[in-house]
């Protein structure tokens, strides 16, 4: 089945640590992207890629930092220098002009 | 002012009854537009693209605006599980930005 798994479901970071949180498709979708969700609130963007080893910075990018070394894959690392990283992240991809399809997510939760 | 504008809510509707949304957006280069839906704790799914012409599937009924830049989603017969928060989304000028509401919450009465 065609989709886009992100992992893990469930992600507990201690103060100061470094995450990473998985993405992958096999859509062959050319863009993915990366949105923080919190209780209540919309989508916000953080990071974008339109193409293998290239991304832009969303709304919310500080803290957070991205690759893309294969058109599949749109890792996203949380940074120790995000202060208040604990939100549902969601991963999607697309192609030009078309709608974006989600993995499930990934709740990440200071501790 | 945000680029694409919907009314939060939560509109509360009896079971059975027609609710209309609308979303407002600013960018009159916008080329596609979107309505999804979220279920609580939940990733957005698509619910239907919007097309110049309108469209309809099922119970739900889409409609674009292009002279007052706004896009609209009905709902008739309403269901018990049409409770969520309904997201519209506008791609900015063709490409692959895309700008997402809000999100409008519904909530269906029994």
């Amino acid at each position: 089945d065609g989709g886009i798994t992100q992992s893990p479901k469930y992600l507990f970071r201690k103060e100061g640590q470094n995450v990473t949180l998985s993405c992958e498709q096999n859509l062959n979708h050319d863009a993915m992207y990366w949105y923080r969700q919190d209780p209540g609130q919309g989508l916000r963007l953080i990071y974008y890629s339109q193409i293998v080893n290239d991304f832009q910075k969303g709304d919310i990018a500080e803290g957070y930092s991205v690759s893309r070394e294969k058109k599949e894959s749109f890792p996203l690392t949380v940074t120790s220098a995000q202060k208040n990283p604990t939100a549902f992240y969601l991963c999607a991809s697309s192609m030009v002009n078309t709608e974006a399809f989600f993995g499930q997510g990934t709740r990440l939760t200071v501790v | 002012r945000k680029e694409v504008e919907q009314d939060p809510g939560p509109f509360n509707v009896p079971e059975g009854a027609t609710v209309a949304f609308n979303c407002t957006y600013s960018n009159s280069a916008s080329q596609s537009f979107f309505w999804y839906r979220q279920d609580c704790r939940k990733e957005p799914k698509l619910l239907m693209s919007v097309y110049s012409s309108g469209n309809e599937d099922g119970r739900f009924t889409a409609q674009l605006n292009r002279a007052s830049q706004y896009i609209s989603l009905l709902i008739r017969d309403s269901k018990l599980s049409d409770s969520a928060t309904y997201l519209c989304v506008v791609n900015r000028g063709g490409g692959y930005q895309l700008i997402w509401g809000a999100g409008t919450k519904l909530i269906i009465k029994p």
